[in-house]
């Protein structure tokens, strides 16, 4: 159990454009589910923390009106990556958590998003 | 925030040597460290966590221990194989996880 999917894994979009990522907790409702960006041979580097129904918690240095976060259901949320620019490429992975305490978190596969 | 330091960044063990990976943590608060292993554009696993109130946990040849009074917490690998060759992370957790930087483990056959 504790299955979490991405989709898609993998995008090349030109300069410009808006980019959807769809996160999905298969077999569990997820409280809460958080997104990380990593670039090559980095660590993982906390985005946003998102709550089914209400706005997106981001980290500090992260444009909000950039990465755009809706968690509409306990079962997805989705990550929009608006008028994405090079060096917004990146390997985007998002978690899953299922229960208050946050802390088992559950990884989903990655979308490796490249801008042209 | 948390702030969490990880050492070394590489490490490159024989064949059947023990691996071990440090971290260290600044907020008392934290109370959840767990380990992952990622491999190459893969996610990361959890291969292997301690909660604040543990000393020391074991699974096979993983064992990881946590010394909360120096804020810092050790991953052992032993008989290492091939196979473990992977970058792994330490985290600690206060309300988020908060990653080390990372170590690349390289086992020579």
């Amino acid at each position: 159990g504790a299955v979490v999917s991405q989709h898609p894994s993998r995008v090349i979009c030109k300069s410009g454009t808006s980019v959807k990522i769809e996160c999905r907790s298969l077999d569990f409702q997820a409280t809460t589910m958080f997104w990380y960006r990593q670039f090559p041979k980095q660590s993982l580097m906390l985005m946003a923390t998102s709550n089914e129904g209400s706005k997106a918690t981001y980290e500090q240095g992260v444009e909000k009106d950039k990465f755009l976060i809706n968690h509409a259901s306990l079962t997805l949320s989705t990550l929009t990556v608006t008028s994405a620019h090079p060096e917004d490429s990146s390997f985007y992975i998002c978690s899953a958590a299922r229960d208050r305490a946050l802390d088992t978190q559950y990884f989903g596969p990655g979308t490796r998003l490249t801008v042209l | 925030g948390e702030n969490v330091e990880q050492h070394p960044s590489t490490l490159s063990v024989q064949e059947g040597d023990s691996a071990v990976i440090k971290c260290t943590y600044s907020d008392s608060a934290s109370n959840y460290f767990p380990w992952y292993k990622q491999e190459l554009g893969k996610r990361p696993q959890l291969i292997i966590d301690i909660r604040s109130n543990v000393g020391e946990k074991k699974d096979q040849r993983i064992a990881v221990t946590l010394n909360k009074t120096a804020k810092h917490f050790s991953l052992h690998i032993t008989e290492t194989q091939p196979e473990d060759s992977a970058v792994y992370f330490c985290a600690a957790n206060d309300y988020k996880l908060s990653f080390g930087a990372g170590t690349t483990v390289t086992v020579r056959a």
